[in-house]
């Protein structure tokens, strides 16, 4: 298994253009995450789905828009980008298991994405 | 938005020596997982936890869920240089207590091994 991939390793953008962040997983998770890392912060989410075609926003989705047409992959698209979304990108899926009144989830991550926009 | 409080932010420890860490939260949480992270890499899962009270080992590293559910241990044993990266707890709150069963992180341990 490959596990969680993510391409592009690098990009740089300028302020305005748009562009897509792939990530796919061949571990047949139902979930799949998307987080930025800021320095001296620690992970925020931004977009969530736990399955395909269902979606659903975090903690900072503003200026991210994504989709879940397949089980193996969950993009993230910058509409317009701006230099506050400068960040390194990390893709998760996870597994879960039930529980008493609920479940639980293992999350295992992609190597990362880091954007730079000017 | 909320996030685990989680210490120490960094420390410095000779080779050899045993190192601590903790997380805690205000909020009850189902999961504990530890990650650690090295540079330009991408989080890798350590441990898992899922019981109050439950302590877990991977090799040199043992992990504790706290029997309040609010936080969690990370113990390394006899580090060694590799050892050298940033640590992340990260909780899944409670569902019918928070309303959120999404993942929260704490800010990381930056650990530094001296040879």
């Amino acid at each position: 298994n490959a596990g969680v991939t993510q391409t592009p390793k690098f990009q740089v953008l300028k302020t305005g253009q748009s562009m897509t962040l792939q990530c796919a997983q061949d571990m047949n998770h139902e979930y799949m995450s998307w987080y930025r890392q800021d320095p001296g912060m620690g992970l925020r989410l931004i977009h969530y789905s736990v399955g395909a075609g269902i979606t659903d926003q975090g903690e900072v989705p503003n200026g991210y828009n994504v989709s879940r047409s397949t089980t193996e992959d969950f993009p993230l698209r910058l509409l317009s980008a701006a230099p506050s979304q400068t960040s390194v990108y990390f893709c998760a899926s996870s597994y879960s298991h039930p529980r008493q009144g609920g479940y639980q989830e293992t999350q295992y991550f992609g190597p990362g994405t880091r954007l730079l926009v000017l | 938005g909320q996030q685990l409080n989680q210490s120490p932010q960094s420390m410095f420890i000779q080779e050899g020596e045993d190192v601590s860490m903790n997380c805690t939260s205000s909020s009850i949480f189902n999961t504990w997982l530890w990650y650690k992270q090295d540079p330009g890499e991408g989080p890798v899962l350590l441990i898992a936890l899922y019981k109050a009270g439950e302590l877990t080992s991977n090799g040199r590293l043992t992990a504790q869920f706290g029997i309040t559910r609010k936080d969690s241990f990370l113990n390394i044993s006899a580090s060694i240089p590799s050892d050298v990266g940033i640590y992340f707890c990260a909780g899944q709150p409670d569902l019918i207590t928070s309303g959120t069963y999404k993942y929260i992180f704490g800010t990381g341990t930056r650990l530094k091994v001296l040879a």
